[in-house]
């Protein structure tokens, strides 16, 4: 299975800092990679697709970039809402994996 | 709008069964498959497999083989996950997703999950 490594686990940040996440694939997976914001107690939210495709009413501070094996979310200006736990998924092959996490939280 | 409605918590012993169901409704059901996300309380996210919404075609998470089952009624757009011979570890929500990887997306839109406690 293709092993997915996001870092780092947690961040601080301030409300309108600029926050990167990074995922890495054991293997490339060319574009085939997602990002997801869940909060707490509610289902996971589909951020971004293909690596870099923003997905319909998400807001434009967020983006992605990457490929192959080497993936990054950015958030340009972290709003109090966007406090919460980011998971990236490879599905380039089965069985289709999440990264560990990257929990953001209030300095 | 699309909506994915997951039947209620459950609480089971060890070695029973469980059948969560998924009742769908604003989209085409036929035209997206679905797939099936964990989440053990507190950790990260594991996909489970995921089911054609129009013929019998599924894929399973290996470790999971042989006990799980999904499958779909089109008629009633609706999915179901069977997940047999229940352990500790089993204990989780559970969500069913809806699955547009054919279109070149991933997961966009989610069930509210459902809780399983596996507890004698």
């Amino acid at each position: 299975a293709i092993q997915m490594t996001q870092s780092p686990s947690s961040l601080s940040a301030s409300v309108g800092d600029r926050v990167t996440i990074s995922c890495r694939a054991s293997q490339g997976i060319r574009n085939a990679l997602g990002w997801y914001q869940q909060q707490p107690g509610k289902a996971p939210k589909l951020l971004i697709y293909a690596a870099s495709s923003l997905q319909s009413g998400v807001p434009s501070r967020f983006s992605g970039s990457g490929s192959g094996t080497d993936f990054t979310l950015t958030i340009s200006s972290l709003q109090p809402e966007d406090f919460a736990t980011y998971y990236c998924l490879q599905d380039y092959d089965f069985p289709l994996t999440f990264g560990g996490g990257t929990k953001v939280e209030i300095k | 709008q699309v909506h994915l409605v997951q039947s209620g918590a459950e609480v089971k012993e060890p070695g029973a069964s469980v059948k969560v169901s998924c009742k769908t409704s604003g989209y085409t059901f036929t035209s997206y498959s679905i797939s099936w996300v964990r989440q053990t309380p507190g950790q990260g996210l594991q996909w489970m497999g995921w089911s054609s919404s129009y013929n019998s075609d599924a894929n399973y998470e290996e470790s999971l083989q042989g006990r799980v089952t999904m499958t779909t009624d089109p008629s009633t757009s609706t999915a179901f996950m069977e997940l047999r011979n229940l352990r500790s570890d089993d204990t989780a929500f559970y969500y069913c997703v809806r699955d547009p990887r054919d279109y070149g997306s991933q997961f966009d839109f989610w069930g509210q999950g459902t809780l399983v406690t596996v507890s004698s």
